[in-house]
């Protein structure tokens, strides 16, 4: 079975700072990765995905993260974030088999103005 | 965004009666899904469908069902509600591998509140 896990449940940043959010994820075989975002009141909307090729990947909103294989990692960053970051965050993963999407518990991330 | 409405929005029910949530898409994908979503516990999954009449359960499907008697509807019922299933209820859709890599898209969800 997969799962995934998120080491920060919440995450306090001032406006400038540099962010760094991190998965992991158990899996056997060939994965896909994605990180979500939900802004309050909102569904969930894809920031970025990995299915191969270069291990570092840029989303949307200046977001990226980066695949080391090795390390069962897909830790998501951003050089500067800004207030309108702040959100709750969910690293998912998609083995390959039944096509199933399995959710880490998400970072809900503040960030202060 | 993607063609996925969820309906109700909200709903508030009481313990013992039967609540049935229906999730309508309109891109013709094969793949769709049911979540909850609880805090800490991120977005767990209830069941999947991978075709008409084709289901398949998740972590979390004790104390559910679903139907897809059509590509573009997914039903999830709650036999006998219980306060343990006060959440909020996410579908998602996506198409098949063989289609292409793709990721899954997420309906606004369904806030249901069992008293």
């Amino acid at each position: 079975a997969q799962s995934v896990s998120q080491h920060n449940h919440h995450v306090i940043l001032s406006e400038a700072a540099s962010l760094e959010l991190g998965c992991n994820y158990s899996y056997g075989g060939t994965v896909n990765l994605f990180w979500y975002v939900q802004y309050p009141g909102q569904h969930l909307q894809l920031l970025l995905k990995y299915f191969s090729g270069d291990p570092l990947v840029k989303g949307i909103k200046g977001f990226e993260a980066e695949f080391i294989k090795s390390k069962f990692s897909f830790n998501l960053r951003k050089p500067s974030v800004q207030w309108s970051d702040t959100a709750e965050y969910f690293c998912a993963v998609r083995g390959n088999a039944g096509n199933m999407l399995t959710f880490g518990g998400g970072t809900r991330l503040m960030v202060k103005p | 965004d993607a063609g996925i409405t969820q309906s109700p929005r909200h709903k508030v029910t009481e313990t013992g009666t039967p609540v049935t949530l229906r999730c309508h898409q309109t891109e013709n994908h094969r793949y769709m899904y049911w979540y909850r979503q609880d805090p800490g516990h991120g977005l767990r999954l209830i069941h999947y469908s991978y075709g008409v009449k084709d289901t398949d359960k998740g972590e979390v499907s004790d104390g559910y069902s679903v139907s897809r008697s059509k590509t573009e509807d997914f039903l999830l019922t709650l036999e006998s509600a219980t306060s343990s299933q006060t959440s909020v209820y996410f579908c998602a859709i996506s198409e098949s591998e063989g289609k292409g890599d793709t990721e899954a898209f997420f309906g606004q969800g369904t806030r249901l509140t069992v008293v």
